[in-house]
């Protein structure tokens, strides 16, 4: 079965950093481009960041650009963030969702995680 | 930064009935569109890539089309599971989503 699971949400002061991390299974990991996207609760959906299949191409949106870093593990089938300088407006539900293709621009987002819970608040 | 407007925001109607969704993009994006599914509690479901090709699994009813600025998603038969909202996303820059058009029952 096709999975994955991210983990490292949590409540976190204005300011400080997180790294959160998603476990693939059930598919080639290095085959694939993946992503973070995050949303809101009642909100629509808003693309963070995304990396190639073997890492050499890192993409990210607009606001979180510079304080966010996204990573990949291949041989042990991990995707990263790094988030930094935490603000409240990055408070979100952040999935990890896996691409159709080996690159950042591919043709769809085919699989996606459950999410975790990233709360900032003073 | 592709900016993705979606209308309308909310479009009431009743099981059996044709839902037309529109997704309009700043500046072209050739076919370079994905449509997107998300039920309360759920995370999103891809429905179409590339304006018009299904994705796995994905029902006939379903059907997209478009190509530059301009882009539709089709349900030609409501069925009660399709009241959800859907999402517009491009992909010929950094990926962005439309905000999302609700289908809520008439």
């Amino acid at each position: 079965e096709v999975q994955l699971v991210e983990s490292g949400g949590g409540l976190v002061q204005p300011g400080r950093s997180l790294r959160l991390s998603c476990a693939a299974s059930g598919f080639k990991f290095d085959d694939y481009a993946m992503h973070w996207v995050r949303q809101v609760p009642g909100k629509g959906l808003e693309w963070v960041s995304g990396i190639s299949w073997n890492g050499g191409n890192a993409g990210y949106g607009k606001s979180v650009k510079g304080r966010f870093t996204i990573s990949r593990d291949n041989a042990r089938n991990f995707l990263f963030v790094e988030v930094n300088s935490l603000r409240v407006d990055d408070t979100a539900l952040y999935y990890c969702v896996k691409d159709r293709d080996d690159i950042l621009t591919g043709s769809g987002m085919d699989v996606w995680g459950q999410g975790t819970t990233v709360t900032v608040s003073s | 930064e592709i900016v993705l407007t979606q209308s309308p925001a909310t479009l009431s109607l009743s099981p059996g009935e044709r839902a037309t969704l529109s997704c309009r993009a700043s500046q072209s994006v050739s076919t370079y569109v994905a449509w997107y599914q998300q039920k309360v509690g759920q995370a999103p479901r891809l429905l179409i890539y590339d304006a018009s090709n299904r994705a796995t699994g994905i029902p006939a009813r379903f059907s997209g089309s478009g190509s530059g600025t301009d882009f539709t998603l089709t349900i030609s038969s409501l069925e009660p599971e399709d009241f959800a909202v859907y999402y517009c996303q491009q992909r010929s820059s950094w990926p962005t989503f439309g905000p999302g058009t609700k289908v809520d029952i008439k």
